[in-house]
């Protein structure tokens, strides 16, 4: 059964830097695609960006480039989204999913989600 | 690159067939048979009830069924239970590597 399990929660000031993890079991890392999807508190669902684990290529959400990186360790079956220069607006629980449909559209199965708060 | 556009809310008595609509343009919803749905439960992650515009993943109840025309995709949940009030999202391709969330929509069983 695959599994993607996300670290814990972080409190982060205004300029920060934010690196969360997402280990992946039950499959094998680069036979799937990772999108990255944050939901801010009380709003919809946002997709930032994705990743190929097979070779770490990336793209992502044009409001978010330049601040956004998501790489992977294929020995640790982890891909990890880091967000710099973190204001307020990006508190919000961030998610990780596998695209079982092979950049098909098919977000399954999802991460627990991680909360993110970007306080003073 | 705009988000498509779901209703905020629709409701329906148990029983019922209640339908949410997901609209967006020829660059994404209309160009490829590529939108997906989620369900979401209060505190919750998202749970994939439909991909590919009308296929249902094994253990989701076909209750559940998705059609597109043109620009607008739809989620259709049949025999309305208690159990299927949670907030739904579309989510398409968009190209170039991009995917797009609708706004979501709050199904409420009276």
């Amino acid at each position: 059964q695959a599994q993607l399990v996300q670290s814990g929660a972080e409190v982060k000031r205004p300029g920060a830097s934010v690196k969360v993890s997402c280990k992946a079991s039950g499959y094998i890392l680069t036979s799937y695609f990772i999108h990255w999807v944050r939901q801010a508190p009380g709003q919809g669902l946002e997709w930032m960006g994705i990743i190929n684990p097979d070779g770490g290529s990336t793209n992502y959400a044009q409001k978010l480039q330049g601040r956004l990186t998501m790489t992977r360790d294929t020995s640790t079956s982890t891909v990890y989204m880091e967000l710099s220069r973190l204001r307020s607006e990006d508190t919000a629980v961030y998610y990780c999913t596998r695209d079982s449909g092979s950049g098909r559209s098919r977000f399954d199965p999802w991460g627990q989600g991680t909360l993110v708060t970007v306080s003073s | 690159q705009s988000a498509p556009t779901q209703p905020a809310s629709v409701s329906g008595s148990p029983g019922q067939s209640i339908t949410i609509s997901c609209t967006g343009t020829s660059s994404d919803v209309g160009n490829y048979n590529l939108v997906s749905w989620y369900q979401q439960h209060p505190g919750k992650a998202p749970k994939l009830m439909i991909h590919e515009d009308t296929k249902r993943p094994s253990g989701v109840s076909n209750r559940f069924s998705g059609s597109k025309s043109g620009n607008t995709a739809s989620l259709t949940i049949s025999g309305l239970q208690a159990e299927d009030e949670a907030d739904y999202y579309c989510c398409s391709f968009a190209g170039s590597s991009t995917w797009v969330f609708g706004g979501g929509t709050k199904v409420t069983v009276l």
